[in-house]
């Protein structure tokens, strides 16, 4: 039972352009939510991350929209550069009867960046 | 420089052999936790550990073994009971109830 999902597998974007990347959850217990990138035989490295009592955050270049009642959210790059051609995980975080507070993560998605 | 090591990048054991992954943090976090990943798929949670002498099985613990002595450290076994070792193993830390977890390197087991 995936409880985080992401769709798409891969996409492919011109530089200059923006990237979409996208991300539905079924758990509505999921009170926080982060993106993080992914470069191949290294660590995912943290990009950016929404609360749940939020439905917008902006980074620099990254931009991050939550749709609670849908129960989506995405990852917006403008404008998308060749260097941030990687994997682009989402992962979600809640309080569990246990305490335990780790996440849970998408499959991935593989942005290639063309110049 | 503060960060998450994992230790050694690339593994390779025979079947049947038991192997520990070492992972060492030195950014004072309390929790620390072992994710796997396969291709095509996301991370997957393995072991957690929110405090010293404590950890907590994920969702995948079935073969794998870890311990908590120090803060600083959360090796990870693999034992000869994991059906699929071969993968690429991800240590992460975190404040003990942060939001944001940091990843270390990452060390690749290929079982032979």
């Amino acid at each position: 039972d995936q409880q985080v999902k992401q769709n798409s597998p891969s996409l492919s974007v011109q530089e200059g352009r923006i990237s979409i990347l996208n991300c539905d959850y079924t758990n509505s217990m999921f009170d926080y939510f982060l993106w993080y990138k992914k470069y191949p035989a290294e660590g995912p490295t943290f990009l950016i991350s929404i609360s749940s009592i939020k439905d917008k955050n902006e980074d620099g270049r990254f931009t991050v929209f939550l749709n609670k009642s849908a129960k989506h959210l995405s990852l917006h790059i403008v404008p998308s550069q060749p260097g941030d051609s990687a994997v682009y995980f989402c992962a979600a975080k809640a309080w569990e009867d246990t305490g335990r507070r780790a996440l849970t993560f998408g499959s991935g998605t593989r942005l290639q960046v063309q110049p | 420089d503060g960060g998450i090591t994992q230790s050694p990048k690339y593994l390779f054991r025979k079947e049947g052999q038991n192997v520990t992954l070492s992972c060492e943090q030195n950014l004072n976090h309390d929790a620390m936790y072992w994710y796997r990943q396969d291709p095509g798929q996301g991370l997957r949670l393995i072991y957690y550990s929110q405090i010293v002498n404590d950890f907590q099985k994920g969702d995948i613990a079935e073969g794998y073994s870890v311990s908590r002595e120090k803060k600083e450290s959360f090796p990870l076994t693999v034992t000869s009971a994991q059906k699929n070792p071969t993968a690429f193993y991800l240590c992460a830390s975190s404040m003990s109830w942060g939001n944001e977890q940091f990843f270390g390197p990452g060390t690749r087991l290929t079982v032979l």
